[in-house]
């Protein structure tokens, strides 16, 4: 069985310019969540959603947006890029929201903006 | 994250025991968790201990819970080559945000 897939796996932007992220989670997983690691650091919660609906969001700007399909799979959008975006993306499915769920993270997509 | 802290090395020769602590400023958290990243992977998902248990062992893992310090310990025993990697502590916060810690680095010297 497949696990978390991310696309792509490495990303060079510059500043100002704009990404999507994308994740496809393990097959009958309707949550998705998340996160933004930086070098040398835990990741950061930024986004959960469940069945297309936000369930949560984490201490990040408007510049980050997501949002889920009808297939499960997601999208993560940041706009107007800054050299600090610069992370590993990581992305996480679950059978649901609350943690007596195991999350499955994805290989992640590692973003450089320059 | 700043509500957990973590130190961020532990080196050990292959045998030893390791042991990699984490302490956390506030939890709501049923769970409480530990994920291993391997360089070039995601999070793997080691063990979990409800938080009203003390302690859990999983094979070569322990986990030890002191809810009162707010202190979260993981053993491995016999620590192998293949253990070096990074472990991360986790836990739910009030708002059912998964907050992890900022890794140790784990070294095993053969």
């Amino acid at each position: 069985d497949a696990g978390v897939t991310q696309s792509p796996t490495h990303l060079i932007k510059t500043r100002g310019q704009h990404v999507t992220l994308r994740c496809s989670p393990i097959s009958g997983h309707k949550s998705v969540s998340w996160y933004q690691q930086v070098l040398g650091q835990g990741p950061q919660f930024i986004f959960q959603y469940y069945e297309k609906e936000e369930r949560g969001r984490g201490n990040f700007p408007d510049r980050f947006s997501a949002r889920q399909f009808p297939n499960y799979s997601s999208e993560l959008n940041v706009n107007a890029l800054l050299l600090g975006d610069s992370a590993l993306y990581l992305c996480a499915s679950s059978l649901g929201t609350s943690g007596s769920y195991e999350q499955f993270f994805g290989p992640g997509t590692r973003l450089t903006v320059l | 994250g700043e509500d957990v802290e973590q130190s961020l090395f532990l080196s050990v020769r292959e045998g030893d025991s390791s042991v990699i602590n984490c302490t956390y400023t506030d939890s709501s958290s049923t769970y409480l968790y530990w994920y291993k990243q391997e360089p070039g992977a995601g999070l793997q998902l080691l063990t979990y201990i409800f938080s009203n248990m003390d302690m859990k062992q999983d094979q070569r893992l322990t986990v030890l819970l002191n809810k009162k310090d707010k202190h979260l310990s993981l053993r491995i025993a016999d620590t192998q080559t293949g253990d070096s990697a990074i472990y991360f502590c986790a836990f739910y916060n009030a708002g059912n945000m998964l907050t992890f810690g900022g890794g140790t680095r784990l070294m095993v010297k053969p």
